[in-house]
């Protein structure tokens, strides 16, 4: 699978779009874009992933570039529950499907 | 219902004792899994689960013993565990084995303190 690069850490303020940017350059076609999040002391939730089109769910957007090889996930109005470490993941489309989680940004809701 | 449980919520042990982590899903899901995250990094793969036979095992050492009794009942026993073992141990589960686009749903994970 792909390795993927993220900010560490991200500060946003509340009710703001929050904009989180992956990279993951050695992307290959048939891999996709998996995000998933982790509030303190939580297992990880799934929120939302995408192959090269953009996607929204009632979470999230998802917007990947055309050459793919970068992505922003977009909470639109950001909430101080939303303040957790966000997973960029990117997965083979055949193979095991084992999650293998980066470092993510640790995302920040300021009031 | 998409939920994962996992008991119990917090362990501590000492280094010559047994103990068990039960995980347990009844989404009807065949793909069962166990993850290790220390303090302030990421979760990190240790079984697979696929349709109740082990397929993925990362290289773990045999301390940790799973086991998957049935399809929705995931175990961990946990045998002469050393410090550095302490972590919070994730359960996860996901709908087949096979399907490329799975999504994992995860419990909230036992907190493990070895003495």
């Amino acid at each position: 699978d792909a390795k993927t690069t993220q900010p560490p850490s991200m500060d946003c303020a509340e009710g703001r779009a929050a904009n989180l940017p992956c990279n993951h350059s050695t992307i290959s076609g048939n891999e996709y874009v998996y995000w998933y999040r982790q509030i303190h002391s939580q297992g990880p939730q799934y929120i939302i992933h995408g192959l090269k089109n953009n996607e929204t769910n009632e979470m999230a957007s998802l917007i990947i570039t055309e050459d793919r090889k970068s992505s922003t996930l977009i909470l639109p109005h950001a909430t101080l529950r939303d303040t957790a470490v966000y997973y960029c993941i990117v997965r083979a489309k055949t193979g095991a499907n084992n999650l293998f989680f980066g470092t993510g940004t640790r995302l920040t809701v300021i009031p | 219902d998409t939920e994962v449980t996992q008991t119990p919520k917090h362990l501590v042990m000492g280094m010559t004792n047994k103990k068990s982590l039960k995980c347990e899903q009844h989404m009807g899901h065949r793909a069962m899994y166990w993850y290790k995250q220390k303090a302030k990094k990421p979760p990190e793969l240790m079984f697979v689960y696929s349709y109740e036979k082990l397929s993925i095992n990362e290289s773990v050492p045999s301390r940790f013993s799973p086991e998957c009794p049935n399809s929705s009942l995931l175990n961990l026993h946990l045998h002469a565990l050393q410090p550095e073992d302490s972590a919070l141990y994730l359960c996860a589960s996901s709908q087949a084995p096979a399907v490329v686009l799975d999504t994992q749903y995860f419990g909230p994970g036992t907190r493990l303190t070895v003495l």
